[in-house]
């Protein structure tokens, strides 16, 4: 199972470039991987998804170097509403067995006025 | 739509009852999931729906029971639960032409017993 590893917490001042680092050192040729924000009551919000290099969409970027063993979450001047924990989840296929099914620990993300 | 709503949103019950959460989704999502979620812990997986059969079940107590009655609906029917069963329910499915591995989640049911 391609296990991913995430800081449990992170503080940032308003406006700041924030980069949160998961590892996944087993993950599989086949596998993706995708971050999702969830703020308190409320379910997991899909952020960004990738395969390699670099993707970026409205809200983030994601960096995978070529060894795909680890991922970073870039958040760009980040506001107090992105004060939220944030996972990274690793995985292939849709069907029943997919290892992304499974969330980690997370990290939660504090922004300071 | 391109949501996933979960109904009710609040449910208290006692340990003797029986209830139903439910969740809906109309983006042709073929795989459907319930997780369970404690404070400041992760979701937890419980079930796993892949076209319509159960294809997943992390051990869970059978006083929960679910049941997807076709490819848009997913409940899950609660019997003499305990009080540690307090938590979030999270309804969830998965498949989309733009995030073809990405989940969309519902807001959840907050779960209490009593």
């Amino acid at each position: 199972l391609a296990k991913t590893t995430q800081p449990i917490s992170m503080d940032s001042y308003e406006g700041q470039e924030v980069n949160i680092t998961c590892s996944h050192n087993n993950i599989a040729t086949n596998d993706y991987i995708t971050w999702y924000q969830q703020f308190p009551s409320q379910g997991p919000r899909f952020i960004i998804q990738g395969y390699k290099t670099k993707v970026t969409n409205e809200v983030a970027s994601l960096f995978i170097p070529a060894d795909r063993k680890s991922s970073t979450l870039s958040l760009p001047r980040v506001s107090l509403s992105d004060t939220a924990v944030y996972y990274c989840l690793v995985g292939d296929q849709l069907e029943a067995g997919a290892n992304n099914l499974f969330f980690g620990t997370g990290t939660r993300l504090t922004v300071i006025p | 739509d391109t949501e996933v709503t979960q109904t009710p949103k609040h449910l208290v019950m006692g340990m003797t009852n029986k209830k139903s959460l439910k969740c809906e989704q109309h983006m042709g999502h073929r795989a459907m999931y319930w997780y369970k979620q404690k404070a400041k812990k992760p979701p937890e997986l419980m079930f796993v729906y892949s076209y319509e059969k159960l294809s997943i079940n992390e051990s869970v107590p059978s006083r929960f029971s679910p049941e997807c009655p076709n490819s848009s609906l997913l409940n899950l029917h609660l019997h003499a639960l305990q009080p540690e069963d307090s938590a979030l329910y999270l309804c969830a499915s998965r498949g989309s032409d733009r995030h073809p591995y990405g989940y969309t989640f519902g807001s959840g049911t907050r779960l209490t017993v009593v």
